[in-house]
């Protein structure tokens, strides 16, 4: 364990549902981040949250919306979604301050049907 | 523009050589550096980080070296393990604004023959 807890591992969803993504971390980060890693491209960084509020929005479509309740939480509301968001969804968290790494969580492996 | 690209996209070597994964950047400013290793099924884990202070900094059979008049990276694996197969990605730390923000790699997959 990495100390980043993502749930579930694995989703299915249909293009019509509504899930989330839920990420936890207890290492006293204050800036937690969601990429989505598909096949052979690099990690797309989609949003960073610093100390809960939203500091970057990399032009992700809004059938993904973030949610920061906490500095520990962060989760990922997914709707209405297209074949072409099956991807891995990582998501990290490090301290606030550069000069340090990430830490990431296994991921969701999410597949839309 | 900023990039972190790697030369190599996969490694193949035999188990029980040394192997070597580069990295270029480009973003000269740029003053900490970090190796990943992502193994099937999961995240990308920590493996090893330099400052740019420092030109080589060595791990348990890992060793990073920094390059900077060059703006080249890269992790040396010493006695290669079927264990170590998996993705390695570089990044490097940019400190843009009052965030942390890493800019990855497109990774280097390692492939180790028994």
């Amino acid at each position: 364990e990495t100390g980043v807890t993502q749930t579930p591992r694995h989703l299915v969803m249909g293009m019509t549902n509504k899930k989330s993504l839920k990420c936890e971390q207890h290492l006293g980060h204050n800036a937690m981040y969601w990429y989505k890693q598909s096949a052979k491209k690099p990690l797309e960084l989609m949003f960073v949250y610093s100390l809960e509020e939203r500091v970057e929005n990399n032009s992700v479509p809004s059938r993904f919306s973030p949610e920061c309740p906490n500095s520990s939480h962060l989760f990922l509301h997914l709707h209405t979604l297209q074949p072409e968001d099956s991807a891995l969804y990582l998501c990290a968290s490090s301290p606030q301050e550069g000069g340090y790494g990430y830490t990431f969580g296994s991921g969701t492996r999410l597949t839309v049907v | 523009g900023e990039s972190v690209g790697l030369h190599l996209p996969t490694l193949s070597v035999q188990e029980g050589d040394n192997s070597i994964i580069n990295c270029a950047y480009s973003n000269s400013a740029s003053d900490y550096f970090i190796w990943y290793k992502q193994e099937s099924g999961k995240g990308p884990q920590f493996i090893i980080d330099i400052r740019s202070n420092m030109d080589k900094r060595q791990g348990q059979r890992v060793t990073v070296l920094l390059n900077k008049t060059v703006k080249h990276l890269s992790l040396q694996i010493a006695a290669t393990q079927p264990g170590d197969s998996a993705v390695y990605f570089c990044a490097e730390n940019n400190y843009g604004g009052a965030t942390n923000k890493l800019i990855f790699g497109t990774g280097t997959l390692l492939a180790v023959q028994p």
